[in-house]
């Protein structure tokens, strides 16, 4: 299994700009999220997805979008990119049901900064 | 609402000496979910382990222990004999019933081992 996987692994962009962020992941998964690490600072949460279709806001959604149209595929999308957005973008998955969810599994990071 | 803190924020120890990183947590479920995660020079994210609210059971996994503690919100992180390997951003993290999918991360404790 390759895990999680997340392109590119590193990024410029000038203001304005948009791109997409890739995470496939393998594992059949149905819990996938996206995370911003800033430097010297944990995680926060932008967008998780409980399974295909399904997607909901976590703490710093503004300025992103996100679909889940398959199990293992789960974009991130930055709209009008802004300074403030350079951080390392990290994807991860777990399996949970109603009643438990297990440890995360982290891709390797996309490291963005805008110019 | 559910808050994880890691008040440490940088601890710097001799190789051979234990640590102990400090992790509290506040959340009004009875139900609940608690993680460690280590995150190397490298980069990446690395599940350490993973208690529910109702394992108070202590666990030992060779030169790691923790030590959950409901009755102070405390679930602390110890290295034995700690090893230069050994150095990284150590992270606590929460899940709740009430927040299904959201992981809750600390700031996170950076660990120095010196030869």
């Amino acid at each position: 299994n390759a895990g999680v996987t997340q392109t590119p692994k590193f990024r410029i962009l000038k203001i304005g700009q948009s791109m997409t962020l890739q995470c496939t992941q393998d594992m059949n998964h149905n819990y996938m999220y996206w995370y911003r690490q800033d430097p010297g600072m944990g995680l926060k949460l932008i967008y998780y997805s409980v399974g295909a279709g399904i997607t909901d806001k976590g703490e710093v959604p503004n300025g992103y979008n996100v679909s889940r149209s398959t199990t293992e595929d789960f974009p991130l999308r930055l709209e009008l990119a802004a300074p403030s957005q350079t951080s390392v973008y990290f994807c991860a998955s777990s399996y949970g049901t109603s009643g438990s969810l297990n440890e995360q599994f982290f891709g390797p990071g996309t490291r963005l900064t805008v110019l | 609402a559910q808050k994880v803190t890691q008040a440490q924020t940088e601890i710097s120890v001799v190789e051979k000496e234990d640590v102990t990183l400090d992790c509290v947590y506040e959340t009004r479920d009875t139900t609940y979910y608690l993680f460690w995660y280590k995150q190397p020079p490298s980069g990446e994210l690395v599940f350490l382990i993973r208690r529910n609210s109702f394992d108070e059971q202590n666990e030992i996994s060779g030169r790691y222990s923790w030590n959950f503690q409901k009755s102070t919100s405390s679930f602390n992180f110890t290295i034995t004999a700690s090893q230069v390997v050994d150095s990284a951003v150590y992270f606590c993290a929460l899940l709740t019933t009430d927040s299904w999918g959201k992981f809750q991360f600390g700031a996170g404790t950076q660990v120095v081992v010196t030869p």
